[in-house]
């Protein structure tokens, strides 16, 4: 079946300009997260909902990153202001439900370079 | 503060010379320690779960192993299309379920 989906598959944005990440999980998925990937190293937890519900934002670096979820399927990571340390590859992972034991499947990422 | 250490950063070997990557883990309570291959300019793509010391799985070439404070990814008689990187990464029983990654080990098998 299909995978996570995401889009764009790249992004060059100026520095001060906002730009909008979309991610399509897996159907069915409950869970949904957002990953930041620095070139070299491994991926860093953003934030993470359950369905429509953003259930922790503690790896959001700054109050410029907002994403949301709101019926619980495609989800949006929304960087405002972009600044030049937030080049990096934006990874979206989904699960099918939330609990003790499940895999998280990635999709492709978003790579977006600041200029 | 929970930690995932990986060592070697790379890993070159011949087509058929077997090895071992090493995944230390720091964290308060372990619910799962997850292994995935990421090749270049694609997301990670999970490989295996394991969820107590001395669970073993296995795929193709590929067998991992848990303890108390580490795993094993051993690659056995690897071909050159096991050349990628291998993240560790391991979710703790006080979070929703983020994972922690450690930063990966880049290996690449020759001909």
């Amino acid at each position: 079946g299909a995978g996570v989906s995401q889009s764009p598959r790249y992004k060059v944005a100026k520095r001060g300009q906002d730009v909008a990440l979309r991610c399509d999980p897996i159907s069915g998925h409950v869970s949904l997260f957002w990953y930041q990937q620095a070139l070299g190293q491994g991926p860093e937890f953003l934030t993470y909902f359950q369905n429509e519900a953003q259930l922790d934002k503690s790896g959001l670096p700054s109050d410029r990153f907002f994403a949301e979820r709101p019926e619980g399927s495609v989800s949006t990571l929304k960087i405002q202001r972009t600044q030049q340390e937030d080049s990096a590859v934006y990874l979206c992972a989904s699960s099918l439900v939330p609990g003790q034991f499940y895999e998280q499947y990635f999709g492709p990422g978003t790579r977006l370079t600041v200029t | 503060e929970d930690q995932v250490t990986q060592s070697p950063e790379a890993l070159r070997l011949q087509e058929g010379e077997s090895s071992s990557l090493n995944c230390s883990y720091t964290v308060s309570g372990l619910r799962g320690l997850f292994w995935y291959r990421q090749d270049p300019g694609k997301g990670p793509e999970f490989l295996f779960t394991l969820y107590s010391a001395g669970e073993e799985k296995e795929k193709e070439r590929l067998k991992a192993t848990l303890t108390k404070k580490e795993s094993f990814l051993h690659i056995t008689a690897p071909k050159p299309e096991d050349s990628a990187t291998y993240l560790c990464a391991v979710h703790a029983t006080d979070s929703w379920g983020k994972l922690q990654f450690g930063a990966g080990t880049q290996v690449v098998v020759t001909p």
